[in-house]
């Protein structure tokens, strides 16, 4: 398997504009997490999914941001509009939730730079 | 109260002895909880899984749990120069919500 697969690696926008993030999640798993990263806050769960439905969206910061499962094999993160403070990594992960909670396996990141 | 706490350092071991990583949780009712190593501008990768109070070994790392201390900790023996990177503690909520929280990680550096 390749792994969870995230695009695009780097990504640099100007405040205003809309940035999408995409993620493809390991095949079969049925857990995804959005989380993103900076060196102040450390690494922060914005939503997860299960079974393609949002489950907990606390972690959103504002309205800006919105994410979509269209499917088992496909998610998006949305920014609309970028400000220069949502410059972060923004890791996707995936897991195969049972009965016991299993580990989340990472993609390699996006590095959002709002400029 | 944060959900996972640990100690951000830096921690600073000699080459060649243990290094000692410690996490803390709220959720009394987590079952399982994961050791994810995260080296300098790359995605962090599990190491290490524990699920019953004790230890678990796999190579040169230790985890140990204490749910009645809510405690977990990481032992590293024989540290190399490799091991020099921040150390997430995970741990997944017992309800149905299934999140996993990560600790804001340690760094660790290991001199020659």
């Amino acid at each position: 398997d390749a792994g969870v697969i995230q695009s695009p690696r780097h990504e640099v926008t100007e405040m205003g504009q809309e940035v999408t993030l995409r993620c493809k999640p390991i095949s079969g798993h049925n857990s995804l997490f959005w989380y993103r990263q900076t060196m102040m806050r450390g690494l922060e769960l914005l939503i997860y999914f299960n079974n393609n439905v949002p489950i907990d969206d606390s972690g959103m910061p504002e309205d800006r941001f919105s994410a979509k499962m269209p499917n088992a094999s496909f998610s998006t993160l949305k920014i609309q509009p970028s400000e220069p403070r949502d410059s972060a990594v923004y890791f996707c992960a995936s897991s195969k939730k049972t009965t016991m909670n299993t580990e989340a396996f990472f993609g390699q990141g996006t590095r959002l730079t709002v400029v | 109260q944060k959900e996972v706490e640990q100690n951000s350092g830096p921690l600073s071991v000699p080459e060649g002895a243990i290094a000692s990583l410690n996490c803390t949780y709220s959720d009394r009712g987590s079952q399982s909880f994961f050791w994810y190593r995260q080296y300098s501008g790359k995605s962090p990768e599990l190491i290490m899984s524990i699920y019953s109070n004790g230890d678990k070994e796999d190579g040169r790392f230790t985890a140990q749990l204490n749910k009645a201390s809510q405690y977990v900790s990481l032992l590293i023996r024989d540290s190399q120069p490799s091991d020099s990177a921040t150390y997430l503690c995970a741990v997944p909520g017992y309800s149905s919500a299934s999140k996993i929280i990560f600790g804001s990680g340690t760094r660790l550096s290991i001199r020659p």
